[in-house]
């Protein structure tokens, strides 16, 4: 079944404790990207990727970092939570990524930092 | 860059009626426009997606529209039904130096009531 894998779904944390959300798709597709939502602030981007080793900032890149060694994975990496990072997450992967290719988003991960 | 706002937030209606929602853009330059829906404890959906060298598109009960012009275009929801109770979210890709980001709306939580 073609889909986007999240993990974890839920996590809890401390203010300055790394963590990483994995991501992975089994659609070969080249464009993968992480949102926040947040309420009434809709879906922001943080990072996205064009193919493998080409990254960009999205519109709330501050406070994270992102990888993309092989085609299927892209992790999101917290360095230092900190609590305004309490969010729900979404990786979401296309075939391109020229705004055009529908968007498959993840389940989404909720990350609580206290 | 790319700010779309997109009203109401919230929209409540009886089964059977009409929804209609509505975004606005900044980017003149934008060319795709789609539209997300998202169930309860589950990622965006893609609906339905409008190119900008088309006025309106239909599939079954949904529809969209596209002012250029105006800078505006609104999904159409005929007949709702409680199924059709979720989060829509609208989008707008820019083209030019801004390949690769797709800009959300805040989203609309629509209520159908049996």
């Amino acid at each position: 079944e073609a889909q986007v894998t999240q993990n974890p779904r839920y996590l809890i944390t401390v203010t300055g404790k790394k963590l990483t959300v994995t991501c992975s798709q089994n659609m070969n597709h080249e464009y993968m990207s992480w949102y926040r939502q947040d309420p009434g602030l809709g879906l922001r981007q943080i990072y996205y990727s064009m193919n493998v080793e080409v990254t960009d900032k999205g519109d709330v890149p501050e406070g994270y970092k992102v990888s993309r060694k092989e085609k299927r994975n892209f992790p999101l990496i917290l360095e230092s939570p900190s609590p305004n990072q309490t969010s729900l997450y979404f990786c979401a992967s296309s075939l391109s990524g020229f705004g055009n290719s529908p968007l498959h988003f993840g389940n989404g991960t909720r990350l609580t930092v206290t | 860059g790319e700010n779309v706002e997109q009203h109401p937030s919230t929209l409540s209606v009886q089964e059977g009626d009409s929804a209609v929602i509505k975004c606005t853009y900044s980017d003149s330059a934008s060319n795709y426009f789609p539209w997300y829906k998202q169930e309860l404890g589950k990622g965006p959906q893609l609906i339905i997606d409008i190119r900008s060298n088309v006025g309106e598109k239909k599939d079954q009960r949904i529809a969209v529209t596209l002012n250029k012009t105006a800078k505006h275009f609104s999904l159409h929801i005929t007949e709702t039904q409680p199924e059709d109770s979720a989060v829509y979210f609208c989008a707008a890709s820019a083209g030019g130096t801004s390949y690769g980001k797709l800009t959300f709306g805040q989203g609309t939580i629509l209520t159908v009531h049996p």
